[in-house]
């Protein structure tokens, strides 16, 4: 089964608008941790965000925060106010605790239109 | 400050050939990771070391090996190069095995013909 699932491969957002990317997650562990990275076409990875399982409050880093959901085990990226320089690949991940290993889903092909 | 750094960038082998890709970060990081990634689809982790001296297999770790003899480097090495190997493989490290902020270095592109 797949443990992180991104179920949008492509949106299409009008620039300034805000603009959520789904990120659904599937563990029995108790502790793990959330990772959001951006990947624009020059292929570097970006870290943007992070929320740990016991984190009570939804992690905010500037425009981006996360929507954690953690009974729905759900991980959705919002980003506010959108920029053409959002454009990019966007990549949830899931570490266990159990085995610190990093799981990543398909990923999101974000594209802002001006 | 360098971060991670990999080399090489851009790597064209042929079949049967074999050959490291070198992955250092001066952050005094304890955990570093190997990933590929293949068109459409996210990383997959194929080999990782919490410490010097300390490796162990991910995901995907087969025809690949790796070595952590200080704690800057972790070489991956390819041993017979095949074209299923052809990806973008991404180094990456962080302070412990918990870290919740994890470098990448920038990729490297490797083809096998």
């Amino acid at each position: 089964a797949q443990k992180i699932t991104q179920t949008q491969p492509g949106m299409f957002v009008q620039e300034k608008e805000a603009v959520t990317l789904d990120c659904t997650y599937d563990t029995s562990d108790q502790s793990y941790g959330l990772f959001w990275y951006k990947q624009p076409s020059s292929g570097e990875m970006i870290f943007l965000i992070y929320q740990g399982s016991y984190d009570e409050q939804n992690a905010t880093e500037g425009r981006y925060s996360l929507n954690f959901q953690k009974a729905r085990k759900s991980a959705n990226l919002v980003i506010s106010a959108s920029q053409l320089g959002d454009s990019a690949m966007y990549f949830c991940a899931m570490r266990e605790d159990s085995n610190y290993q990093l799981i990543w889903g398909a990923g999101t092909k974000l594209i802002i239109k001006p | 400050n360098a971060g991670v750094t990999q080399t090489p960038k851009f790597q064209v082998l042929k079949t049967g050939q074999s050959m490291t890709l070198q992955c250092a970060q001066d952050m005094n990081h304890e955990y570093m990771s190997w990933y590929r990634q293949d068109p459409g689809m996210g990383l997959r982790l194929i080999h990782y070391s919490v410490g010097a001296g300390i490796t162990d297999q991910g995901e995907v770790p087969n025809g690949y090996n790796v070595s952590r003899s200080t704690t800057e480097d972790f070489p991956l090495r390819l041993l017979s190069a095949a074209p299923s190997q052809t990806s973008v493989y991404f180094c990456a490290s962080s302070y412990t095995n918990t870290g919740n902020t994890i470098y990448f270095g920038e990729g490297s592109w490797l083809t096998v013909v």
